[in-house]
């Protein structure tokens, strides 16, 4: 079983809110990790968006807009990036990551389509 | 203004090296740790481990271990990833990426190489 593990694809329209959810897999509790959110457009690099422990324990990238929030689930051990106000240019792929093991370890990834 | 500049595409046969280099600019070089990290064509993102500019410390992700080496030439503000023992599961774009040590924070990132692993 992987270490994060990523819904493949999730859509949602113009203006609404997008849940992008990062789960931990089981027996890795996600209250213990800081999670970092990556965005991805095609043919071009990630681009860091923000990172969440808690609410006391935050921070987002440099230039990020404030719609790109974090946040958990304990009761799912799940990371999760909320983008509220989606528009157009939120259309990309988004990547977690954690430090465990003495490694960086990324989430497969999830495709998110504006439509 | 930041800028990490990565060498270009290579082609390689299988059982091959290949050396990607990364030139920063715009900040002290040895103030930010660097990491490496690869894309196979249509695949998600893959860590391959990280090096210390300022001190040459380098962890490598279990899965490359004995067969990658991260270097660094400080004269030249330039960061170097070397891949041995290709075979065609190498074909990616190969990112390096700097972040402030001991974090994860990976804040700015070069274009990418294509490695293309081919007979």
């Amino acid at each position: 079983q992987a270490v994060l593990t990523q819904p493949s694809s999730l859509s949602a329209s113009p203006g609404a809110s997008a849940s992008l959810t990062c789960t931990l897999r089981s027996g890795i509790n996600v209250g213990s990790y800081k999670i970092y959110w990556y965005q991805q457009k095609p043919g071009s690099p990630p681009q860091y968006l923000l990172k969440y422990k808690s609410d006391s324990d935050n921070q987002q990238g440099s230039g990020v807009p404030s719609r790109f929030s974090g946040s958990k689930d304990a009761s799912a051990n799940a990371g999760i990036l909320l983008i509220s106000g989606l528009q157009s240019e939120d259309e990309a792929d988004y990547y977690c990551m954690i430090w465990h093991s003495s490694a960086w370890v990324f989430g497969g990834g999830t495709k998110l389509t504006v439509l | 203004q930041v800028q990490l500049v990565q060498s270009g595409a290579e082609v390689k046969r299988p059982g091959a090296s290949v050396k990607v280099s990364c030139k920063a600019s715009g900040y002290t070089f040895t103030t930010y740790d660097f990491n490496w990290v690869r894309q196979a064509p249509g695949q998600g993102l893959e860590w391959m481990g990280w090096m210390s500019p300022a001190t040459g410390d380098t962890g490598y992700a279990h899965k490359f271990q004995g067969r990658v080496t991260m270097t660094r030439d400080t004269s030249i503000s330039t960061a170097y990833m070397e891949l041995s023992s290709l075979t065609t599961e190498d074909t990616a774009v190969y990112y390096c990426a700097k972040n402030p040590p001991a974090t994860g924070d990976f804040d700015s990132w070069g274009q990418g190489t294509l490695v293309i692993v081919s007979s």
